[in-house]
């Protein structure tokens, strides 16, 4: 059974700009989250999917938006990109019939 | 604000040694999960502690979760290298694939 899969695994980018991330689920899996996780914070929650809508949404800025497919992959975006976004960036899944969460490897960016 | 309060942040012993890290919070949790991170890689989930007083044994690891469900403990004996990681505390709340993390112990075991 594949894990949870994220795509880019590393990411460069100019502050201004905009990025997205891909994150695929584990097969059956439909809810998928995704956290920011840097050395001053620690790990914290942006935003969970399940079948397509937005279930939960953490305290980050409109700048940081998702989207879930209907295979269950999800995407998220941040617009105009500043310093302070860089990050590792984790998607966690799980099935619908608990809150276990699988994580993948994350997408470690760097706003330059 | 749902907040979690984890202690100690850095810990470095000598292989053998006993250790335990605390979790805290205010709120009450549906259940907890502890996680392990190594470097480069994404947490595993190590535990799932649902029922107050719960306790749950995973090898040298043993976890506790607290009568109220607002806090929990993970004791490892005799630790060794290979323990070395970030150990993470998440709280789940009856909200659906939300978690929120304490901040994290950085523990680093020496041979």
């Amino acid at each position: 059974k594949a894990g949870v899969t994220q795509t880019p695994r590393y990411l460069i980018k100019t502050r201004g700009q905009q990025v997205t991330l891909s994150c695929s689920p584990i097969s059956g899996h439909r809810s998928v989250s995704w956290y920011q996780q840097t050395p001053g914070q620690g790990l914290q929650f942006l935003f969970e999917y399940f079948s397509e809508t937005q279930r939960n949404k953490g305290n980050f800025p409109g700048r940081f938006s998702g989207r879930q497919f209907s295979n269950s992959r999800s995407e998220m975006n941040v617009s105009t990109l500043e310093l302070g976004d860089s990050a590792l960036y984790l998607c966690a899944t799980a099935s619908a019939a608990n809150t276990e969460a699988f994580f993948g490897q994350g997408t470690r960016l760097t706003v330059v | 604000t749902q907040l979690l309060e984890q202690s100690p942040q850095f810990l470095s012993i000598q292989e053998g040694e006993n250790l335990t890290v605390y979790c805290n919070s205010s709120s009450v949790f549906s259940s907890l999960q502890w996680y392990r991170q190594e470097p480069g890689e994404g947490p595993v989930l190590l535990v799932t502690v649902v029922t107050g007083g719960e306790v749950k044994k995973l090898k040298r690891l043993t976890f506790q979760f607290g009568d109220a469900r607002k806090d929990s403990s993970l004791h490892i004996t005799a630790a060794q290298p290979g323990d070395t990681g970030l150990y993470l505390c998440a709280g789940v709340y009856n909200q659906g694939g939300k978690l929120i993390f304490g901040q994290g112990t950085e523990l680093s075991v020496k041979p």
